[in-house]
C-alpha cells in the first residue's frame, strides 16, 4: 500500500526566509502524481505544486518549486521568499497513474513569522 | 487500525438515484468534513460539522445532505444523483476547528 509521510508537524520562519518541507512516499508503482497542498484557515486545500513521476525536472509554480529525488522517494517543497500568507497547513498527496484518488501525509503546519 | 474511514471506496449508479457515503472516525475528534475533488484535482470543502451541528456549508447543491448521528460519524447523501456528481469525495476529522485534518481514502463515484 502507498503511504505518504511527513516527518515535520510544525515549523516556524521568518519573514523572507527560505523554507523547506520534507515528504517521503513509499510505492512500487513507477507512474504517480505528487502534489503539495496549502490549507489555510479557511479549510479550503489549495493546490500549490504538482509533479509527474515521469518527469525529471523538477516542478516550479512561482516562489514554491519542488526537489523530486524519484530514487530516493522523497518530494520536498522549498518556499521561496516566504510571506506572511504562506502561512498555513501544507500536505504532501500522493496519486496512482491509474487511480484517481489521492493519498495524504498528515501535514506540516507552517508559522511565517513577520 | 484506520483513524477515518469511508464506505464504499468506489461507488457506481445511474443518474437519477439516491446514494450515501458513511464515514466514521475513531480519534475522538470534535469537526468532521466533507470535501469534493474535482476533475483538476482541486479539494473543495462541502461540509463541516462540529459536535454534530453543521458550522460551515459552502454553496452545494441542497441534494446533498449531511447527516452525522454522533460525533463519530458524518454521512453523506446524495439525492438524485447526477452525471455532474461523479467526483471523489473525502471525509476528514480534526480534533478542534482549526487543528490539523486527518484524512479518509476517499469515495470514487461515478455516476452513469
Amino acid at each position: 500500500a502507498q503511504t505518504v509521510t511527513q516527518s515535520q508537524p510544525e515549523m516556524s520562519v521568518q519573514e523572507a526566509e527560505t523554507v523547506t518541507l520534507s515528504c517521503t512516499y513509499d510505492t512500487s508503482e513507477s507512474n504517480y502524481y505528487l502534489f503539495w497542498y496549502k490549507q489555510p484557515p479557511s479549510r479550503q486545500m489549495i493546490l500549490v505544486i504538482r509533479q509527474e513521476a515521469y518527469k525529471q525536472q523538477n516542478a516550479t509554480e512561482n516562489r514554491f518549486s519542488v526537489n523530486f529525488q524519484k530514487a530516493a522517494k522523497s518530494f520536498s517543497l522549498k518556499i521561496s521568499d516566504s510571506q506572511l500568507g504562506d502561512t498555513a497547513m501544507y500536505f504532501c498527496a500522493f496519486m496512482m497513474n491509474r487511480d484517481d484518488k489521492i493519498i495524504f501525509g498528515k501535514g506540516t503546519r507552517l508559522h511565517i513569522l513577520p | 487500525d484506520t483513524a477515518v474511514s469511508q464506505t464504499p471506496k468506489y461507488l457506481v449508479t445511474q443518474m437519477g438515484n439516491d446514494k450515501s457515503i458513511k464515514c466514521e472516525q475513531n480519534l475522538g475528534h470534535d469537526t468532521m468534513y466533507w470535501y469534493k475533488q474535482d476533475s483538476k484535482k482541486f479539494l473543495k470543502i462541502m461540509f463541516s460539522y462540529n459536535n454534530k451541528e453543521l458550522i460551515i456549508n459552502e454553496t452545494v447543491p441542497n441534494r446533498f445532505s449531511p447527516k452525522s448521528p454522533d460525533k463519530a460519524h458524518l454521512n453523506l447523501h446524495i439525492n438524485s444523483l447526477e452525471l455532474g456528481d461523479s467526483a471523489v469525495y473525502f471525509c476528514a476529522s480534526s480534533r478542534r476547528e482549526n487543528e490539523k485534518l486527518f484524512f479518509g481514502s476517499g469515495t470514487q463515484l461515478s455516476v452513469l
